[in-house]
C-alpha cells in the first residue's frame, strides 16, 4: 500500500522558536495532503487542506500566520510552527491523497505522526 | 457540521468478540472508515465501507452500517491482546475529502 513518512517523529523545542515537520508520500503522488492535530487523549482536528501548487485552506480558527504549510511539490509538504509556544504542544499527522478528481472516494493514507513539544 | 461521536472505553477478554459503536449526523456521508491508533503512533486504516453498503467483512473484521440510523460498528472476532489499542471513526462526504473523526474508543483487552 501507499506509504506517507513525516520527520522527525519527535522535536522539542524552546518558546519562541520555529519548527518544520515534513511529509512525504513514498511511493505515490499527493495531489492533496491533509494536517491534523492531535491533543492528549482526543481526536484528531483538521487544521488545513494543502493541494499541490496553491495556498492551503485552513480550517476555522487555525492560524494561517503560525501554521504555515507549504506543498510545493506532489510528494512533500510541510508544516512549520512559527513561534512556537507550550499550547502547540500536540501529535501533528500529515495524510496525503493521490486523487485527482476531487471525489472523496480517494483513500487517504496517514503518516506516522510527529510529537511536538515546546518548553 | 459534521459530528462523529463513540463511546470512549470498551474492555474483552482475550477470544471474546468486541464491538465498538460509532453514530455519525451527516446524511451526506460517502465513505466511513475505522482506524486502529496504537499509543505513540499513527493511524493505521483498518477498513472502509462505501454509504450504498451495509456490511463489509475483512478476515475478523465485520462492519456493519445502519445508514437510516447513521449507525456504524466495527466487530473484531477473537480479540487478542494486541488488539488493544484507540479505534476511531472517520467519515467523508460528497465535496469533502478531510475526515471528521470520532473521539477514539480505547479498547482494552484482557488475557
Amino acid at each position: 500500500g501507499a506509504v506517507v513518512s513525516q520527520h522527525p517523529s519527535w522535536v522539542i523545542c524552546k518558546s519562541g522558536t520555529s519548527v518544520k515537520i515534513e511529509c512525504r508520500s513514498l511511493d505515490f503522488q499527493a495531489t492533496t495532503m491533509f494536517w491534523y492535530r492531535q491533543f492528549p487523549k482526543q481526536s484528531l482536528m483538521l487544521m488545513a487542506t494543502s493541494n499541490e501548487g496553491s495556498k492551503a485552506t485552513y480550517e476555522q480558527g487555525v492560524e494561517k500566520d503560525k501554521f504555515l504549510i507549504n506543498h510545493a511539490s506532489l510528494t512533500l509538504s510541510t508544516l512549520t510552527v512559527t513561534s512556537a509556544h507550550p499550547e502547540d504542544s500536540s501529535f501533528y499527522i500529515c495524510s496525503a491523497s493521490g486523487g485527482t478528481n476531487g471525489a472523496s472516494t480517494d483513500t487517504q493514507y496517514f503518516g506516522p505522526g510527529t510529537r511536538l513539544t515546546v518548553l | 457540521g459534521e459530528d462523529v461521536e463513540q463511546s470512549l472505553f470498551l474492555s474483552v477478554r482475550e477470544g471474546d468478540s468486541s464491538v465498538i459503536n460509532c453514530t455519525y449526523t451527516d446524511s451526506s456521508s460517502t465513505y466511513l472508515y475505522w482506524y486502529k491508533q496504537e499509543p505513540g503512533a499513527g493511524l493505521q486504516l483498518l477498513t472502509y465501507i462505501f454509504s450504498n453498503m451495509d456490511m463489509k467483512q475483512d478476515q475478523r473484521l465485520t462492519v456493519l452500517l445502519n445508514k437510516k440510523d447513521k449507525h456504524l460498528s466495527l466487530r473484531i472476532a477473537d480479540t487478542q491482546t494486541g488488539d488493544s489499542a484507540i479505534y476511531f471513526c472517520a467519515e467523508s462526504g460528497t465535496g469533502r475529502r478531510a475526515l471528521t473523526f470520532g473521539s477514539g474508543t480505547r479498547l482494552q483487552v484482557q488475557p
